[in-house]
């Protein structure tokens, strides 16, 4: 399934660096999400974004900073990162009411901070 | 904060074998949607349950949501080695809450 595409899929960051991570949906739909998941921890919810408007910030730490230009880009800019953080982060997006629709993930970016 | 209850957290069975996952909720939920994930891969839907005592069919894939709303269980028939991956179920409690996913069942399948 291309519909929902990350860049980039392996990321290697030290903690005082900054990176971005980028996901675009082709499928037309108007909720972004991103994800975190970790080894041995159920996937975690951190922002959502409907019609470029951001809903939800689960109380993410402010090195992880998101930004929705338009319906179908999504980034997640990071700073100052722990190695806690390293995870694989997921994009998705869904159509419709929110939080009731399908997910359309991405393949995923795998963060590892040194 | 939330939690959902899934179970077996691993399971292991030679192929052609029948099984199933579990999730459990002590609230009424809205509806339950579960998804696959191969290993290395990315989380799929796979169905939507909203009514109670729903049953659902995919090929050998069952899926089930209780009476009472508040359990639901994926039951896969004469498993297949390419059904090994992790079995996620997500709660999803109405008034606009987030999905709340469970840990997933990883299966193994031996040929």
């Amino acid at each position: 399934e291309t519909g929902v595409t990350q860049t980039p899929r392996h990321l290697v960051m030290g903690m005082t660096n900054k990176k971005s991570l980028k996901c675009e949906q082709h499928l037309g739909h108007n909720a972004m999400y991103w994800y975190k998941q970790s080894a041995k921890k159920p996937l975690e919810l951190m922002f959502v974004y409907s019609l470029e408007e951001r809903v939800e910030n689960n109380s993410v730490p402010s090195r992880f900073s998101p930004e929705c230009p338009n319906s179908s880009h999504l980034f997640l800019h990071l700073h100052t990162l722990q190695p806690e953080d390293s995870a694989l982060y997921l994009c998705a997006s869904s159509q419709g009411q929110i939080h009731n629709s399908p997910l359309h993930f991405g393949n995923g970016t795998r963060l590892t901070v040194t | 904060g939330q939690q959902v209850m899934q179970i077996p957290q691993y399971q292991h069975v030679q192929e052609g074998e029948d099984f199933t996952t579990y999730c459990n909720s002590s609230t009424t939920l809205s509806n339950i949607q579960w998804y696959k994930q191969r290993p290395g891969g990315h989380p799929v839907f796979l169905i939507q349950l909203v009514k109670s005592g729903e049953v659902k069919k995919q090929k050998r894939l069952t899926f089930q949501f209780g009476e009472a709303k508040k359990n639901s269980s994926l039951h896969i028939t004469a498993t297949q080695t390419t059904d090994v991956g992790t079995y996620f179920c997500a709660e999803l409690r109405g008034g606009n809450t987030p999905l709340v996913f469970g840990k997933g069942t990883r299966l193994s399948v031996i040929a």
